[in-house]
């Protein structure tokens, strides 16, 4: 099993809504990472999780809240959501750190009405 | 710090002919360089890497990058194109003092008929 499974792959919210994402790999990938993609941008990196253990936070607003409850799972908490966040939100993961091949999920499309 | 430069943002060509992407990034220390394709709703997939030895990479499906450690580029070729080539790339660094990729902006290959 080669993939990194992401749902939903379309979410709807409204600002006051609470929401999560949800990522999944069955690898033994011990690094995990979650992008914000706008359209026609790059991917921004907003976490990793090396070992279970937050290692990196972008500075990232606190209505973004993330999660690694094991080696296989990653969620992305929302809360009280801008318009502006709407994006694409990619879970990646990979087996030592980044200079091994990062392993992206299709993202979470994400509208914040 | 470590950032990646992508000179072009879109590169049209018409199938079967030769195509260069560029790429320059700038480090201040040893870097390891990416290639990721992105697909029309998809997440990214990693084409090919340098991380040492033989400054020439090639992918699988017949593009090449050649790290110039002088002209601190890492431009992505390849000699016939398809219709299937169609795609976002992105070229990515990281250095090895840092955890995670940063990404340039993209191009956007658009092969035609």
């Amino acid at each position: 099993d080669t993939e990194v499974t992401q749902t939903p792959k379309h979410l709807v919210m409204g600002m006051t809504n609470k929401k999560s994402l949800k990522c999944e790999q069955h690898m033994g990938h011990r690094a995990m990472y979650w992008y914000k993609q706008k359209a026609k941008k790059p991917p921004e990196l907003m976490f990793v999780y090396s070992y279970e253990k937050l290692s990196i936070n972008e500075s990232v607003p606190s209505r973004f809240s993330p999660e690694c409850p094991n080696s296989s799972l990653l969620n992305l908490h929302l809360h009280a959501l801008q318009p502006e966040d709407s994006a694409l939100y990619l879970c990646a993961s990979s087996q030592m750190g980044p200079n091994e091949k990062l392993f992206f999920g299709s993202g979470t499309q994400l509208s914040v009405l | 710090a470590q950032s990646v430069t992508q000179l072009d943002s879109q590169v049209p060509v018409f199938e079967e002919a030769p195509v260069e992407l560029r790429c320059n990034y700038s480090s201040s220390v040893s870097v390891y360089l990416f290639w990721y394709v992105q697909y029309p709703n998809q997440g990214l997939q990693l084409l090919l890497k340098y991380l040492s030895g033989s400054t020439l990479v090639e992918s699988i499906n017949g593009f090449e990058a050649e790290f110039n450690k002088s002209q601190t580029s890492f431009h992505l070729r390849k000699p016939s194109v398809h219709i299937s080539d169609t795609a976002e790339y992105f070229c990515a660094v990281i250095n090895t003092g840092r955890r995670a990729l940063t990404f340039g902006s993209g191009t956007r290959l658009q092969v035609q008929p």
